[in-house]
Parts: structure tokens; C-alpha cells; sequence
């Protein structure tokens, strides 16, 4: 059984438009994350949700807004999209300050 | 804060020679430490952990790492890579109380040839 995944796994859409990245874990984690990592492989954690609570919120433009309907699911949607956008996006899962489990990453190509 | 050095972005290694990622922390607390893998196309990986204990830690596909607190290093080390341990590896620090908020450093290459 996958333990946290992700859809959709590529995803090639124009500037302007509005996406959004599903993420599940079935691990019974606490905490949900989500990563951008840039072509250079620098991971950058965008938000992370703790029982449904934004815990962190790093720097990140408010085009980019997590959203968590229950506490195994972290959804990522993102609005007016831009070339900078594209990357490859990570959820991932914790249990408190445990290690992370990562699902298997969704590459945006924004065109 | 916290902070991850990944002192070498890239190391060239032969097959079945030894090899050491060098990875530094900074923190003004007491921290938890990791290695992940990440191989092509892929997520990460965990590799293994220093939570407390023993500092010698050891982990998967034959990986191990020393945790040193007076040089606030976490060294991953395999004494005969393959081929297949070619991936990009990352080290993560994170306080030990509290949530996991981890600190990732920039990555390291490891470039195993024939």
C-alpha cells in the first residue's frame, strides 16, 4: 500500500490558470507537508498542517493555498499560475517531529 | 534557527571505492538528524536517523552516519558504494521538541562510475 500519494503525477498547464494537487497518507501522521523543489534540487517546505491547523507558513505567495478536509488528506491549490511556478511539488507526512515520509512528487510545467 | 551546510554538491566516486557526504548543522537547540535519498524521478527517502543514543547511527543499503555534537556534524559514510547509489542525497535537521519544521541542506550528488 502506497503510504502517501499524490495527484496528479505531471501536470502541464498555461500561465494564468488555476490547479490543484491532490495529497493522501495512510499512515495516520499528525502533520502534512508540502515542498517545492526548484531544478537546482533545492527544497524549499511551503506550508505544513498539524491536526488541521496551519502550523508554518513560509514566504510564499498567496496564490498558493493548502487546504485539509481531514487529517490523512493535504490539498494544494494554486491560482493565476507563472512560469516560476513550475517545479516539482512534494506532499509529505510526519508523525509530531518524526521523520518525513514523501509521496513521489508532481512535476508542474507551467507554459 | 537552524541551519544545514552541504559542504560537496557533487562527489565522484568509483564502484566499490569508499565514500563520506559531509553534512553540518547549526542550532541553538537540541536536534534531531537526517539523510534521505532521493533517487531520479523519485521522492525522498529516508536513509536513517539520530534521534538520541548511540552516535553511530546505521541505516539502509549499508549507510551509516556519526553523529558529532563539539563539530555539529552528521557525516553519512558507506565503506563500498554501486552503482545504484546513485542519487542525490540530503541531510535534515529539525529541533527535538516540538513540531518537525526540518531544515534541509542543498544536496549532494553522488555520482558512482563502472
Amino acid at each position: 500500500d502506497t503510504a502517501v500519494s499524490q495527484t496528479p503525477k505531471y501536470l502541464v498547464t498555461q500561465m494564468g490558470n488555476d490547479k490543484s494537487i491532490k495529497c493522501e497518507q495512510n499512515l495516520g501522521h499528525d502533520t502534512m507537508y508540502w515542498y517545492k523543489q526548484d531544478s537546482k534540487k533545492f527544497l524549499k517546505i511551503m506550508f505544513s498542517y498539524n491536526n488541521k491547523e496551519l502550523i508554518i507558513n513560509e514566504t510564499v505567495p498567496n496564490r498558493f493555498s493548502p487546504k485539509s478536509p481531514d487529517k490523512a488528506h493535504l490539498n494544494l491549490h494554486i491560482n493565476s499560475l507563472e512560469l516560476g511556478d513550475s517545479a516539482v511539488y512534494f506532499c509529505a507526512s510526519s508523525q509530531g517531529n518524526r521523520e518525513g515520509h514523501f509521496g513521489p512528487g508532481t512535476r508542474l510545467t507551467v507554459t | 534557527a537552524q541551519s544545514v551546510t552541504q559542504l560537496d554538491s557533487q562527489v565522484p566516486v568509483f564502484e566499490e571505492a569508499p565514500v563520506e557526504l559531509r553534512c553540518n548543522y547549526s542550532s541553538s537547540v537540541s536536534v534531531y538528524l537526517f539523510w534521505y535519498v532521493q533517487y531520479p524521478n523519485q521522492g525522498l527517502q529516508l536513509l536513517l536517523k539520530y534521534l538520541s543514543g548511540s552516535t553511530l547511527v546505521k541505516g539502509i543499503n549499508g549507510f551509516e552516519a556519526e553523529f558529532n555534537k563539539s563539530q555539529t556534524s552528521f557525516h553519512l559514510r558507506k565503506p563500498s558504494v554501486h552503482i545504484s547509489d546513485t542519487a542525490e542525497y540530503f541531510c535534515a535537521v529539525t529541533r527535538s521538541g516540538g513540531s518537525y519544521i526540518p531544515t534541509f541542506g542543498r544536496g549532494t550528488s553522488l555520482i558512482v562510475h563502472p
